[in-house]
């Protein structure tokens, strides 16, 4: 089955530095990868995905890109702000089945001001 | 429209009580699926349905039950409490592949 690895497990960075979220993944046949973005005590939310047709997209200070010869995507966040300190979680979709995702182990991302 | 709306928020069980956790969405999302949270584990999936009466295991299902009569409702059931299923439990729908959280239940097996 499908394998989600994720690194750092934790991130600190300076207000205004850029932050990068690494992962990677075992199965070729997944097709979708979401990252998710989790304060404390509330349910993950979706900040951004990409699917395996394309190598890269971005929202605002939020972009993400995808090598889907060496499975990995990776999260980069620019302009860091202090709101932007929560667990961040990637996730690969295997082919075929959408409602069944698989998870990274979580980052801890600290932006300090 | 609600989203993912799961009940209880919080939950104190017994070794070996038996409860059920509900979760009920208003998007008419076909796909369903429960999640557990760990410390240092991310999310691991239990169970998860791609449509009303289909269902099928994911990572982590043993200890744990599901069905799937409607579209709207996916509830997760615990039939023998143990503590090593003290976690907080996410439910989720999913359509074209995004996948949208509820609230998340706190359950505590002492």
């Amino acid at each position: 089955g499908e394998n989600v690895e994720q690194h750092p497990s934790t991130l600190s960075v300076q207000e205004g530095d850029s932050a990068v979220i690494k992962c990677t993944y075992s199965d070729s046949a997944s097709n979708y990868f979401p990252w998710y973005k989790q304060e404390l005590g509330k349910r993950p939310q979706l900040i951004i995905d990409i699917r395996s047709n394309v190598g890269e997209k971005k929202d605002q200070r939020i972009a993400v890109t995808l090598n889907k010869t060496a499975k990995h995507f990776s999260l980069h966040i620019t302009e860091t702000q202090p709101e932007d300190s929560a667990v961040y979680f990637c996730a690969a979709s295997p082919s075929g089945n959408t409602g069944k995702l698989i998870f990274g182990q979580g980052t801890t991302l600290q932006v300090k001001p | 429209n609600a989203g993912v709306t799961q009940t209880p928020k919080f939950q104190v069980l017994k070794t070996g009580q038996s409860m059920t956790l509900q979760c009920a969405q208003d998007m008419n999302h076909e796909y369903m699926s429960w999640y557990r949270q760990d410390p240092g584990m991310g999310l691991r999936l239990i169970h998860y349905s791609v449509g009303a009466g289909i269902t099928d295991q994911g990572e982590v299902p043993n200890g744990y039950n599901v069905s799937r009569s409607t579209t709207e409702d996916f509830p997760l059931r615990l039939l023998s409490a143990a503590p090593s299923q003290t976690s907080v439990y996410f439910c989720a729908s999913s359509l074209q592949t995004k996948t949208f959280f509820g609230q998340g239940t706190r359950l505590t097996v002492v």
